[in-house]
C-alpha cells in the first residue's frame, strides 16, 4: 500500500494559486492519485483524481510527472473557503486500497 | 450524484451504552462501505471495511466485538459502538464505492457523525 508524504501546512493569500505536492514514491502501476478536501467536522469531498499527466476539472488541476513517484495539486487563485485540509490517497481505480490518509496538509487562505 | 449520508449526525450517550450510525448510500449501490475514526486535529484512520452479505475485515486493533458492523443491503451499513465509553468520543465517518465499476471509481464521503460520550 502506497503512503504520501505531504507538507503538514501551508499559507496563502486570496486570489493566488496554491499548488500542494504529495510524494507517493511506492506507487504501484495499478494506482490512481486522488486528492480530498475536508472542512472540520465534515466528510472528505472529493476533488481530483488521475493517473498520469495533467487532469484538469472545474476546481482544480493535478499535475503528474512520468515517473509518477509525486503530484501536484494546483488550486487556481484560492479564495478563504478554499482554507481546509487536502489529503492526497494513492490507490487502485476501484478504491478498494484507496484508504491510507497521511497528515494531510492544512491550508490556510489569508485574507 | 454518488451521496452519502450519515444519521445521526451528532449523539451524546452515557458511558456504557451502545450507538447505532448508519451510513446510506442515497443515488448508487455500494458494493464496499468503509468506517473510519477521526480524532481532533488527526488524520482519518480506518477501521473496518464491509462488504454488502459478508463479515466486516477489521484493521488491526479495531475491536470487532465493540465495533459491531453490518452491511445488509448494498446501500445501508450500520456501525454499532457497544458499550461505550468516553475514549470512544470521536468522529465517525462512512464512504462507498460505486457497484457500477468504471474507470476512475473512488470513495465518496458521508457528512459524519460527531460521538460524545459523558
Amino acid at each position: 500500500l502506497a503512503k504520501t508524504t505531504q507538507p503538514i501546512s501551508m499559507d496563502s493569500y486570496e486570489g493566488q494559486e496554491v499548488n500542494i505536492t504529495c510524494s507517493h514514491n511506492n506507487i504501484a502501476t495499478n494506482d490512481y492519485i486522488t486528492w480530498y478536501q475536508q472542512f472540520p467536522s465534515q466528510g472528505p469531498r472529493f476533488i481530483i483524481q488521475g493517473y498520469k499527466t495533467k487532469v484538469t476539472n472545474e476546481v482544480a488541476s493535478l499535475f503528474i510527472p512520468a515517473d509518477r513517484k509525486s503530484s501536484t495539486l494546483s488550486l487556481p487563485r484560492v479564495s478563504l473557503s478554499d482554507t481546509a485540509v487536502y489529503y492526497c490517497l494513492v490507490g487502485d481505480q476501484t478504491g478498494a486500497n484507496n484508504l491510507f490518509f497521511g497528515t494531510g496538509t492544512r491550508l490556510t487562505v489569508i485574507p | 450524484g454518488a451521496v452519502v449520508s450519515q444519521h445521526p449526525s451528532r449523539v451524546i450517550c452515557k458511558s456504557g451504552t451502545s450507538v447505532k450510525i448508519e451510513c446510506r448510500s442515497l443515488d448508487f449501490q455500494a458494493t464496499t462501505m468503509f468506517w473510519y475514526r477521526q480524532f481532533p486535529k488527526k488524520s482519518l484512520m480506518l477501521m473496518a471495511t464491509s462488504n454488502e452479505g459478508s463479515k466486516a475485515t477489521y484493521e488491526q486493533g479495531v475491536e470487532k466485538d465493540k465495533f459491531l458492523i453490518n452491511h445488509a443491503s448494498l446501500t445501508l451499513s450500520t456501525l454499532t459502538v457497544t458499550s461505550a465509553h468516553p475514549e470512544d468520543s470521536s468522529f465517525y465517518i462512512c464512504s462507498a464505492i460505486g457497484a457500477g465499476g468504471g474507470s476512475t471509481d473512488t470513495q465518496y464521503f458521508g457528512p459524519g457523525t460527531r460521538l460524545t460520550v459523558l
